[in-house]
């Protein structure tokens, strides 16, 4: 089957650096993306992989490593606007995104 | 400006009626989505359509029915044989369907009373 897990909540403090991993099960691969969400708002695209490696932009930057099934995001120099939640999800061999539950990250000063 | 925009932002209706929710893009997009959301879940695929005039079901289509009759709308109508149906409900456009980024409107709140 299909399977994206993350953590549910992580805990982090203003002007810290968080790591949130992701591991992918999926039928195919053609790439993972990171989304923002904010409680009761819709999700905002944050990055796009489908090689091996680092992206960065800005504060933000996201890895892949396909071998391991495995992607993380990290933010660096939180901001109390930071406080989101952060959803990983692949993209399948039919083009199909498969979603994780997301992770609550919760910024604390 | 260019986007997506839903409405209502939130929705109540009474058990045993049939609700459609709004969803228009300007960003001439070809490819429009309708996801659900629950706690603790991730985002659930109900329909999408990759043209105009067709559409496919994706993982939890039962009990909702869709439209794509202008390529800027695609309303996504509650039945009341959707058994379980207040959620948040996503609708999202890409360029096509493929590795395109998926861009969202701000989502309906549906509860039923």
């Amino acid at each position: 089957g299909q399977n994206i897990d993350q953590p549910t909540e992580m805990t982090a403090t203003e002007g810290a650096i968080v790591q949130i991993n992701c591991t992918y099960q999926t039928s195919g691969f053609n790439g993972l993306f990171w989304y923002q969400q904010h409680a009761g708002e819709a999700p905002t695209f944050l990055s796009y992989n489908v090689l091996d490696g680092l992206e960065e932009k800005g504060r933000f930057s996201s890895f892949l490593s396909r071998s391991k099934g495995y992607s993380y995001l990290l933010l660096k120099e939180l901001q109390m606007k930071d406080s989101a939640s952060y959803l990983c999800a692949g993209l399948d061999s039919n083009y199909q995104l498969i979603w994780g539950a997301g992770t609550k990250l919760i910024i604390k000063p | 400006d260019g986007g997506i925009t839903q409405s209502p932002k939130y929705l109540f209706r009474k058990e045993g009626q049939n609700v459609t929710l709004s969803c228009e893009q300007n960003l001439n997009h070809d490819a429009m989505y309708w996801y659900r959301q629950d706690p603790g879940q991730g985002l659930r695929l109900i329909y999408y359509s990759q043209i105009v005039n067709d559409f496919q079901k994706g993982d939890i289509a039962e009990g909702y029915s869709v439209s794509r009759e202008k390529k800027e709308s695609f309303p996504l109508t509650v039945t009341s044989a959707q058994k379980n149906p207040t959620a948040f409900y996503l609708c999202a456009s890409s360029t096509s369907q493929g590795p395109d980024t998926q861009y969202f409107g701000p989502g309906t709140r549906l509860t039923v009373l």
